[in-house]
């Protein structure tokens, strides 16, 4: 059975911390992991990941794959309370058109 | 470029009312189009997903149905509602395989009473 395993499930900060969020994967035929933030209503697409080593960055967020032991990490540095939301990997198996979802982890950032 | 529209954002509905809740895509065509439901806490759940007018799967056995009469149009129904049915309901669309983002609707909060 597919599985993404997201770890923590909720962490708090204060403002200027740096998080880095987990997402372990067990899905048949890899080939892609997605990353969603999701506030208070529509997650919203923030990386897809294919391959293993190769950082993608968009400001005060990145990610990275390892296709070796199956995990993705997110990291947002200098956390802000703009950041508070839900973050969400998935995966798709290989040939499927339905990614599996993890639980999310929710992120609440102190000001 | 392409938008996604989910109605009505909130619904109160009594047990055994019927449902009806709409997405529509613009902008795009031939979408993959979903429908997910979210509890509090938990990730989403797939209840439906289409690849085409009139091609529907269901991924969880329930009350539930939906429907595409057009392609771009995706309605997620049900004859009579249950208390378990209360949650967050949220349409999406993606482009080719399954390995292409998703791009979700706002969402519908669900209260049965």
């Amino acid at each position: 059975e597919d599985k993404v395993v997201q770890s923590p499930l909720s962490l708090v900060v204060h403002e200027g911390d740096t998080v880095t969020l987990n997402c372990s994967y067990e899905v048949t035929n890899f080939r892609s992991l997605l990353w969603y933030k999701q506030e208070k209503k529509a997650p919203t697409f923030l990386f897809m990941l294919t391959s293993s080593g190769i950082e993608k960055k968009s400001g005060r967020l990145s990610s990275i794959l390892d296709k070796k032991e199956l995990f993705s990490i997110l990291n947002i540095t200098a956390t802000q309370t703009g950041d508070s939301a839900i973050y969400l990997c998935a995966s798709p198996p290989g040939g499927s058109y339905i990614p599996t979802f993890g639980r999310g982890t929710s992120l609440i950032v102190h000001p | 470029s392409q938008t996604i529209h989910q109605w009505p954002a909130t619904l109160v509905q009594p047990v055994g009312s019927p449902l009806s809740l709409e997405c529509t895509v613009e902008g795009t065509s031939n979408p993959n189009l979903y429908w997910y439901r979210q509890a509090a806490g938990r990730g989403l759940q797939l209840l439906f997903y289409s690849v085409g007018i009139g091609q529907i799967s269901s991924e969880v056995p329930q009350n539930l149905s939906a429907s595409r009469p057009q392609d771009r149009q995706f309605i997620l129904s049900s004859k009579k509602l249950l208390l378990s049915d209360s949650g967050f309901y949220l349409c999406a669309w993606s482009a080719g395989t399954g390995h292409q983002p998703q791009h979700f609707g706002d969402g519908t909060r669900l209260s049965i009473l």
